[in-house]
């Protein structure tokens, strides 16, 4: 069965870091693409980032371009998203999400239950 | 950056009813590319249709997805109680990695 948990959210003060993970299981980890998909309170989803199965390739949005930077140890099956400068606009839940059939270009066929980052002073 | 405009923005239907959404794109996307999803209050979002018209593994018939080039739609045949949800539509052929603003179907 195919798994995914998140961890590490929390409340950060404005400019401060934080550093996600994503534990993973059920699946060959390493062939697969993820992504972190956001979703503010009461708002849509929004894609953040992805990274290739092997970590070479990353793409990210332009709102956390320089600001988070995106990792997989495939020795672990663990995905990090470690943020920072962040900004009372990162608030939101943050979910890891598989891709379907192991490549960049492909849908979300599961996603973890989240983990809520609240920036705030 | 394809800009993905999901109409309306609430349906209000009874169960039984056919509900048809619709996803507008702001460039082509290739019809392999675009998804739909499922989210009920609370959850994760869930896949549903895949390459437009794909249904994903698990998902009932009565889900059907159609359309292309910058038209897509989403269509329940007879809504089920556990089908009142928003519902989301995304491509995944170009970066950015896009969502719709998403449809929210509620009991009416």
């Amino acid at each position: 069965e195919v798994q995914l948990v998140e961890s590490g959210g929390g409340l950060v003060q404005p400019g401060g870091s934080l550093r996600l993970s994503c534990a993973a299981s059920g699946f060959t980890f390493g062939s697969y693409a993820m992504s972190w998909v956001r979703q503010a309170p009461g708002k849509g989803l929004e894609w953040v980032s992805i990274i290739s199965g092997s970590g070479v390739t990353i793409y990210y949005a332009d709102y956390v371009q320089g600001r988070f930077t995106f990792s997989r140890d495939n020795s672990k099956t663990t995905l990090y998203l470690q943020m920072n400068s962040l900004r009372a606009e990162d608030t939101a839940i943050y979910y890891c999400a598989k891709g379907y059939r192991g490549g960049l270009w492909e849908p979300y066929d599961y996603w973890g239950q989240g983990t809520l980052v609240t920036v705030s002073s | 950056e394809i800009v993905l405009t999901q109409s309306p923005g609430t349906l209000s239907l009874s169960p039984g009813d056919r509900a048809t959404l619709s996803c507008r794109a702001s460039q082509t996307v290739s019809d392999i590319f675009l998804a739909w999803y499922q989210q009920r209050g609370g959850q994760a979002p869930r896949l549903l249709i895949y390459g437009a018209s794909s249904r994903a593994t698990g998902i009932p018939d009565r889900f059907s997805g159609s359309g292309s080039g910058t038209d897509f739609t989403l269509t329940i045949s007879r809504l089920e109680p556990e089908d009142f949800a928003v519902y989301y539509c995304q491509q995944y052929g170009s970066s950015p990695w896009t969502f719709g603003q998403g449809t929210k179907v509620q009991i009416k």
